[in-house]
């Protein structure tokens, strides 16, 4: 155990539809990210909180949101899904300095069918 | 921008033998340099570390790097591969330029072991 929980683990949705994907990071840590990972195109930063703002975006996609809450779990939203978003999704937390590295949860693998 | 290289897609190596994975980074300053190991279906766990001292890393599972400033390079090394080492590998640079924690990861090279 990482320290890092996802939920769901796996998730089948319809196209069209909206999903939420919920991280709760490490103990003490105050930033979180939100990767996609996909066989073509690796593993793509989409975006980052810090202690509940906004503080780096990456690859993310306009139907998809996020936020990090007081208690500092985060939240992505991805909407109007399409089948090109089935990818595993994973959320990573970090101490409050860059050389700290990442712990990464296990991931939500998204089937969009 | 920061960026990494990881130039072997694939790499197969037989139990016992070492192993040296590739990974070459563009940055602007002295670097924070990672390694992370992603077994299938599982997230990524952080091998070891590099962001100042002493240019030779130890991690766990007995994986080392090295930091050579003048080649931009940081490639990990294992003297005696195992069959558990199977996974896929993955270097990273960072922090992003505007000073903030982000890690710009490569695209991974996966490693097979065979006996």
């Amino acid at each position: 155990d990482s320290g890092v929980t996802q939920t769901p683990k796996h998730l089948i949705t319809a196209t069209g539809q909206r999903v939420t994907l919920r991280c709760s990071p490490r103990s003490g840590d105050l930033s979180v990210y939100w990767y996609q990972q996909s066989l073509d195109q690796g593993l793509q930063f989409l975006i980052q909180y810090y202690n509940g703002e906004e503080r780096a975006k990456g690859n993310i996609l306009e139907r998809f949101s996020a936020q990090q809450f007081p208690d500092l779990h985060s939240e992505l939203n991805l909407s109007s899904l399409e089948l090109g978003d089935s990818a595993l999704y994973f959320c990573a937390s970090s101490g409050p300095r860059a050389n700290y590295g990442y712990t990464f949860g296990s991931g939500t693998r998204l089937t969009v069918v | 921008a920061q960026s990494v290289t990881q130039p072997d897609i694939h790499i197969t190596v037989s139990e016992g033998a070492s192993l040296e994975l590739r990974c070459n980074y563009s940055y602007g300053a002295t670097p924070y340099l990672f390694w992370y190991v992603q077994s299938p279906g599982q997230g990524l766990q952080l091998l070891l570390k590099y962001f100042s001292g002493d240019t030779l890393v130890q991690g766990i599972k007995g994986f080392e790097a090295e930091f050579k400033r003048s080649q931009s390079s940081f490639n990990l090394r294992k003297p005696s591969v195992h069959w558990s080492d199977a996974a896929e590998y993955f270097c990273a640079v960072g922090p992003d330029s505007g000073g903030y924690q982000k890690v710009t990861f490569g695209t991974g090279t996966k490693l097979q072991v065979i006996p």
